[in-house]
């Protein structure tokens, strides 16, 4: 069974249209998150949810809106899509230990998204 | 402002041969620390972590790293590396729900 699963993994699609990508852990975990990696490999947060609620927003254009409807997923729909989001879109959960910060991340397979 | 360091953007061993890749990172406290692997077209796989206690600390795939808290650097090392490690290796520390990603390494093994 895959741990953390996003759909899909290929999106190329025309600017200024709307997309949405879903992502889901089957983990247990309490946390979830948005990365995105550009074309050189750097791989920066974008949201961070723990227990459905958003904790981190590291100033990311309001065209990106995330979205958890329960512990077990969290989706990303971007609105006008320009051609610098072009960029590989990762979902990682986790699980906050209480104490310093969150356990190991377990990502998923990427979305590889392609702005035309 | 909190920041990780990873100065080598790319590597090239001898298959064999032994690796160190570097972390530093920037914070007032001790982050969780982390080393994620990356291999071409998949998501990042844990290495291994630390949080406190020992500060060396064993992985999968016979990695191991130290922390030195007096030059707040985690560095990562393999005795003897294969084909197969060669990927883009990521440091992260973490604190609270922020996770600060390095930038990479490219580790490239030759024959």
């Amino acid at each position: 069974d895959t741990a953390v699963s996003q759909t899909p993994k290929y999106l190329v699609t025309q600017m200024g249209n709307d997309k949405s990508i879903k992502c889901e852990q089957n983990l247990g975990h309490d946390t979830m998150y948005w990365y995105k990696q550009d074309s050189k490999k750097f791989l920066k947060i974008m949201f961070s949810y723990n227990n459905k609620e958003l904790i981190i927003n590291e100033t990311v254009p309001n065209r990106f809106s995330p979205k958890s409807p329960d512990k077990a997923h969290l989706n990303l729909h971007i609105n006008s899509l320009e051609l610098g989001d072009s960029a590989v879109y990762f979902c990682a959960s986790s699980q906050f230990t209480g104490r310093g910060g969150t356990d190991t991340q377990y990502f998923g397979p990427g979305t590889r998204l392609t702005v035309l | 402002a909190q920041s990780v360091t990873q100065p080598d953007i790319h590597i090239t061993v001898s298959e064999g041969a032994s690796l160190e890749l570097r972390c530093n990172y920037s914070y007032g406290a001790t982050p969780y620390l982390f080393w994620y692997v990356q291999s071409p077209g998949q998501g990042l796989q844990l290495l291994l972590k630390y949080f406190s206690g020992d500060t060396l600390v064993q992985g999968i795939k016979g990695f191991e790293a130290e922390f030195k808290r007096s030059q707040s650097s985690f560095n990562l090392r393999k005795p003897s590396v294969h084909w197969s490690d060669a990927a883009e290796y990521f440091c992260a520390v973490v604190w609270g729900f922020k996770t600060i990603f390095g930038a990479g390494t490219r580790l490239f093994v030759k024959a």
